[in-house]
C-alpha cells in the first residue's frame, strides 16, 4: 500500500513552453501533498504545500506564478512549470501524506525536467 | 535556522559489514523523524520512523536510534548488501498532519562486494 504515482518520469521541452507534472496517491486519500525540487547531489528542497480544495502554500523564494499547483481531488495534485527556462531544469518530486498521527509521507518516483 | 544535517557526506563499507549513518538536528521541538533511502534517479523510499517518545526502533535489518539530549539520530543497517547502496536522508517533522518534512543533506552509502 501507500503508493504515489508521478507522471511523467522524464520530460524534455523547449524554452518558453509549459510542462505539467501529475502526482497521484493510488491507494489512499491525501489531504495534503508536497512538491520538492532536487538538484544533483543535493537534498530535497520544499517548494510548496498543496491542500485539496485550497490554494497552495509556497516556500519563500518560489514563484507561485511560475510554478502553478492545483490539488483538485484527494488523490491528485499537479505542478505546472510555466514558460520553462533552462534554469528550471531539475528533478521534481511530489509526496503525499495519508494523515494521521505519524504524518508519514510517501514519495513519487520523481520527474526529470530538461529545458532546452 | 532550523535544519537537519548529516555528519558525513559519504560512507563506504564492505558487504556484510554493519553501517551506521548519523544525523544531527537542531530543532528541539521536532517530535517525529524518518529515514529515507534514495536510489539514483528515483524518489525517496521510506525506511523507518521514530517518534520522540522512543529512543530506539527496529525494523528488518535496520535500527533507528534517537538521542534527544544531544539531538542526534542514527540509522544502523545490519549485514549491509550491495543493494543498500544509495543516498540516505534523515527528515524531521513536528508530527502534525499536513506539515512538511525538513530534510538533511544526505549520506551516500557505497557497498562493495
Amino acid at each position: 500500500g501507500a503508493v504515489v504515482s508521478q507522471h511523467p518520469s522524464r520530460v524534455i521541452c523547449k524554452s518558453g513552453t509549459s510542462v505539467k507534472i501529475e502526482c497521484r496517491s493510488l491507494d489512499f486519500q491525501a489531504t495534503t501533498m508536497f512538491w520538492y525540487r532536487q538538484f544533483p547531489k543535493q537534498s530535497l528542497m520544499l517548494m510548496a504545500t498543496s491542500n485539496e480544495g485550497s490554494k497552495a502554500t509556497y516556500e519563500q523564494g518560489v514563484e507561485k506564478d511560475k510554478f502553478l499547483i492545483n490539488h483538485a481531488s484527494l488523490t491528485l495534485s499537479t505542478l505546472t512549470v510555466t514558460s520553462a527556462h533552462p534554469e528550471d531544469s531539475s528533478f521534481y518530486i511530489c509526496s503525499a501524506s495519508p494523515g494521521g498521527r505519524e504524518n508519514i509521507q510517501y514519495f513519487g518516483a520523481g520527474t526529470r525536467l530538461s529545458v532546452l | 535556522g532550523e535544519s537537519v544535517g548529516l555528519h558525513l557526506p559519504t560512507l563506504s563499507v564492505q558487504e556484510g559489514d554493519n553501517s551506521i549513518i548519523n544525523c544531527a538536528y537542531s530543532n528541539s521541538a521536532s517530535d517525529y523523524f524518518i529515514w529515507y533511502k534514495q536510489e539514483s534517479g528515483k524518489g525517496p523510499q521510506f525506511i523507518i520512523d521514530i517518534r520522540s517518545n522512543m529512543d530506539k526502533r527496529q525494523g528488518q535489518r535496520v535500527t533507528v536510534l534517537l538521542n534527544k539530549t544531544v539531538k542526534h539520530l542514527s540509522l544502523q543497517i545490519a549485514a549491509t548488501q550491495p543493494g543498500d547502496s544509495a543516498v540516505y536522508f534523515c527528515a524531521e517533522n513536528r508530527g502534525q498532519a499536513g506539515t512538511a518534512l525538513i530534510f538533511g543533506k544526505g549520506t551516500t552509502l557505497s557497498v562493495s562486494s
